[in-house]
This record gives structure tokens, C-alpha cells and sequence, in this order.
């Protein structure tokens, strides 16, 4: 059964503290992405990688930076946690170059206090 | 600026009818575009692709269309059910010249499905 794993279901972290949510996939996919989702506001892009070390910005990725050193591990980081990223955090994955769906991870909660 | 948008006012029907969502998008030219479902506090689930050069595409009691010209998708689910009842998202993927592949999500319709 294939996975997409994030480190943590829910979390709090103090304003300024610096912030990592991690993602594992075991299918071998190229494509990983971070979304956060608001009510009212959807899915949105943060960041994706295509490749180990490669990264490009989302919609939104100011306040966040990523990281992909292993194909299959791609780290979100907010350098500096403020109360309005405050999210359900979402993780992804998918095979790269081919017409294919998202697997997603189950979501970490964030609330930064 | 590219758009995607989904009705945002929940959708209410009776057990049984027809859920018919609607997905429209502007300032793109997706090769193809992509059904989600998702549960509270759960991540989406997808459910079915359409490319560009197929009309229409069933999986069981679903049903999604594709009109390029209107930039538009419908989603239909037949003789729903209260299990039926969730969030369903659109996506659109962007491939992008300098490699990798753009996923790009609706706002999401809320689909509840009364007794």
C-alpha cells in the first residue's frame, strides 16, 4: 500500500521558534509538494521539488523554505513561526512526467501560540 | 493570473439524485484535469483524471466531463449516498519547461447528502 508519511498529526510551537514538518514517501516519486489549507481558501501551494535538491516556489511561499536532500524525504521549514501560519499542512507526492494522481499525506495541524 | 474555481456554497441533496459540481478555470491550458475527495481532517483521495481529448469519463457512479472551449469540468455522482458526503476538489497540473509538474487545487465543494 503505498505511503505518504508526515512526521507529526498535530503540533504548537511558540511565535518565532523555527518550525520543520516532515514528509516521507515510499513510492519512489519524483514530484513532492507542501500545501496549506484554510477554510475558505483551499489547497494552496507552498513549495515542490522535482528532484532531490531541486525546489520551486508554490503560490504562497513566503515565510516557508524547503528542503529535499533523499528522494524520498521533503522537509518544510518556517524560519520564524508566526500566528498566521496557523494551518492544516499537507504533503504530497507523484510520479514525475506521467499523466497520475497526488498521494497525500494525513496532515499535520499547526497552531502557533 | 490563473484560477481555478469551485463553487464555494455547500451543495445539499436528497439520497439518491444526482450531485452534479461544477470546476472552472481561466488562463490555463491543462493537459488534463483531476477529481479529489476529501474527509474532515483527512488528507484528498483521488478519484478520477480526464485529459483534454476525452469528453467524458465514468468509474462507476461517477462521471466527470471535460470542455476545454467552456474551460470547464462537471463532476456527477449518481443514486448518492450519505457516504458520498465530503469535500471535493478539481486540480489542474502545470508542466513546467525547467521540469517538474505544477499540481494546482479548487477552492473545494462541501457535498452532503441527507436521508
Amino acid at each position: 500500500d503505498v505511503k505518504v508519511t508526515q512526521s507529526s498529526r498535530y503540533l504548537v510551537k511558540r511565535t518565532g521558534e523555527k518550525v520543520f514538518l516532515e514528509c516521507v514517501q515510499d513510492m519512489d516519486h519524483e514530484n513532492m509538494f507542501w500545501y496549506r489549507q484554510d477554510p475558505g481558501l483551499g489547497l494552496r501551494l507552498i513549495y515542490f521539488s522535482y528532484d532531490v535538491k531541486m525546489k520551486e516556489k508554490g503560490d504562497i511561499p513566503e515565510g516557508y523554505s524547503v528542503s529535499r536532500e533523499k528522494k524520498e524525504r521533503f522537509s518544510l521549514i518556517l524560519e520564524s513561526a508566526s500566528t498566521n501560519q496557523t494551518s492544516m499542512y499537507l504533503c504530497a507526492s507523484s510520479r514525475f512526467g506521467a499523466v497520475t494522481e497526488a498521494f497525500f499525506g494525513q496532515g499535520t495541524r499547526l497552531t502557533v501560540v | 493570473s490563473q484560477k481555478i474555481e469551485q463553487n464555494s456554497e455547500a451543495l445539499n441533496i436528497q439520497e439518491g439524485k444526482t450531485a452534479t459540481l461544477t470546476c472552472n478555470y481561466t488562463n490555463y491550458s491543462p493537459a488534463y484535469l483531476q477529481w479529489y475527495r476529501q474527509d474532515p481532517g483527512r488528507g484528498p483521495v483521488f478519484l478520477l483524471l480526464i485529459r483534454e481529448n476525452e469528453k467524458e469519463k465514468r468509474k462507476e457512479r461517477l462521471k466527470v466531463t471535460f470542455d476545454t472551449t467552456l474551460k470547464q469540468s462537471l463532476f456527477h455522482i449518481t443514486a448518492s449516498q450519505p457516504a458520498d458526503s465530503a469535500t471535493y476538489l478539481c486540480a489542474l497540473e502545470l508542466g513546467l519547461t525547467g521540469g517538474g509538474n505544477k499540481l494546482t487545487f479548487g477552492t473545494g465543494t462541501q457535498l452532503k447528502v441527507e436521508l
